[in-house]
């Protein structure tokens, strides 16, 4: 199974609304990762969880909450998101850590479409 | 951290071979050339990397200068299916990727 799998596919919500996106692989990864891309840009990274632990926060807004539960699972939580949040938010994930290596490729979820009222 | 350049587009005729480039005149001595591309609505998918070596896969090839300042990625006979973003990206310390524009590559028929 070389599958990163993400649900929902799409997602609307309010401004003031809670919600969580999820992220699942069965590859035995340690590293996992959340990106955003805008409409006709490049992803951004977010975060990068290395065995489970937060390992790299790219001075992203508290409004996103990262959370990995279990090697498998990555979960990103929205509060309180502003319209300009809305995005493709893309979950990948690597076969090492916690010291990434330079060779590992990263393998890339579908992604979620978010989009904030 | 070695930033790359690339063409916004390229156009190429299906069959025929698409030359990708790419400029990393910054790249340090042990640091990887890495190509992804994304097709339209999807996560971007991994294609090929290198050091110093050429290199092919199934899917691709990948030519570095020997000053290693610059690379191609070979797409040998390419399909309409190959209509994406391309970007070649140097990772920075630990892995992380960062993306740059891409190169838009249109595959006509």
């Amino acid at each position: 199974d070389t599958e990163v799998t993400q649900t929902p596919k799409h997602l609307v919500m309010g401004m003031t609304n809670k919600k969580s996106l999820k992220c699942e692989q069965h590859m035995g990864h340690r590293a996992m990762y959340w990106y955003k891309q805008k409409a006709k840009k490049p992803p951004e990274l977010m975060f990068v969880y290395s065995y489970e632990k937060l390992s790299i926060n790219e001075s992203v807004p508290s409004r996103f909450s990262p959370e990995c539960p279990n090697s498998s699972l990555l979960n990103l939580h929205l509060h309180a998101l502003q319209p300009e949040d809305s995005a493709l938010y893309l979950c990948a994930s690597s076969q090492d850590g916690p010291v990434l290596r330079e060779q590992d490729e990263q393998f890339f979820g579908p992604g979620t479409r978010l989009t904030v009222l | 951290d070695a930033k790359t350049t690339q063409p916004p587009s390229m156009d190429c005729a299906e069959g025929r071979a698409a030359n990708l480039p790419c400029n990393h005149s910054t790249i340090s001595g042990n640091e990887y050339v890495y190509w992804y591309r994304q097709i339209h609505s999807q996560g971007p998918q991994y294609i090929i990397h290198g050091l110093k070596n050429n290199e092919t896969n199934e899917m691709a090839s990948l030519i570095i200068t020997e000053d290693r300042k610059s690379s191609t990625l070979i797409l040998p006979h390419a399909t309409l299916r190959d209509t994406a973003v391309y970007y070649c990206i140097v990772p920075r310390g630990g892995g992380k990727l960062i993306f740059g524009q891409g190169t838009e590559l249109s595959v006509k028929p």
